[in-house]
C-alpha cells in the first residue's frame, strides 16, 4: 500500500523555527516528484512547496520563500520541510503529498495522487 | 501572478442533482495544467481530474471536468450522498502551483 507519514509538528513560538519530515513507503519514492501543502485553520488549500525527483529543481509559494527549505533524501524514502523564522499565519495542518506525472500520447499533465494525512504546525507565544 | 477563482463559493443541492463547480484563471492555464480535488473534513484531499479533462484512478464516471484557457468545470452528473465535500481546482503549468479559494458543496 502506498503510504505517505508526516512528522514534526508541534506548537513552537513566533520566529522559531520546525523540521517536518514525510516517511514515504509502498512505492518507489525516489521516481516521483513531491510536495508540500497546507491548510489554515478554517482555510483553504495552500501550495507551500515542490521538489524534484532529485532535488535539482526546487518551487516555494511567496509566502515562505526565503524561510523555508524543502529537501529529500532519496536512500531513507524521505521528504522534509525545514521551517523557520515561523509566524503565526504559518499555524496550518501541512500535507506531503506525491506530485505524479500522468503521461498521455502528446503531452503529460501531473497531479498530487496519495497524500499523507497531515501533521500540524502551531505558532503561538 | 496567477489568481484561481472558483464559483460559486457554496452550492447547495439534494442526492440525484447535478453539480456544476466553475474555476476561472486570471491568465491561460499551460496546456491545461489544472486539477481538481475533493477535501472531506478530517481526511486528506482526493485527485479527482488532472489534464483538466482526465479522471484519476478509481473515480467514478460522474465526475468529468472540462475547459481550457481560462475557464474550466467539473461536473458531478448525479450526485451521491458521499459526494459532498470541498472541491478545489489547482493550476500546475507554471510556479506557484496554486489553487483555487475552493467550492463547498453541501446537502440541501
Amino acid at each position: 500500500e502506498m503510504q505517505l507519514v508526516e512528522s514534526g509538528g508541534g506548537l513552537v513560538q513566533p520566529g522559531g523555527s520546525l523540521r517536518l519530515s514525510c516517511a514515504a513507503s509502498g512505492f518507489t519514492f525516489r521516481s516521483y516528484e513531491m510536495t508540500w501543502v497546507r491548510q489554515a485553520p478554517g482555510k483553504g488549500l495552500e501550495w507551500v512547496s515542490y521538489i524534484s525527483h532529485t532535488g535539482s529543481t526546487i518551487h516555494y509559494a511567496d509566502s515562505v520563500k526565503g524561510r523555508v527549505t524543502i529537501s529529500r533524501d532519496n536512500a531513507k524514502n524521505s521528504l522534509y520541510l525545514q521551517m523557520n523564522n515561523l509566524r503565526v499565519e504559518d499555524t496550518a495542518l501541512y500535507y506531503c503529498a506525491r506530485f505524479t506525472k500522468f503521461w498521455s500520447a502528446e503531452y503529460y499533465h501531473y497531479g498530487m495522487d496519495v497524500w499523507g494525512q497531515g501533521t500540524t504546525v502551531t505558532v503561538s507565544s | 501572478e496567477m489568481v484561481l477563482t472558483q464559483s460559486p463559493g457554496t452550492l447547495s443541492l439534494s442526492p440525484g442533482e447535478r453539480a456544476t463547480l466553475s474555476c476561472r484563471a486570471s491568465q491561460s492555464v499551460r496546456s491545461s495544467d489544472l486539477a481538481w480535488y475533493q477535501h472531506k473534513p478530517g481526511q486528506a484531499p482526493r485527485l479527482l481530474i488532472y489534464g483538466a479533462s482526465s479522471r484519476a484512478t478509481g473515480v467514478p464516471d460522474r465526475f468529468s471536468g472540462s475547459g481550457s484557457g481560462t475557464d474550466f468545470t467539473l461536473t458531478i452528473s448525479r450526485l451521491e450522498p458521499e459526494d459532498f465535500a470541498v472541491f478545489y481546482c489547482q493550476q500546475y503549468g507554471t510556479s506557484p502551483y496554486i489553487f483555487g479559494q475552493g467550492t463547498n458543496l453541501e446537502i440541501k
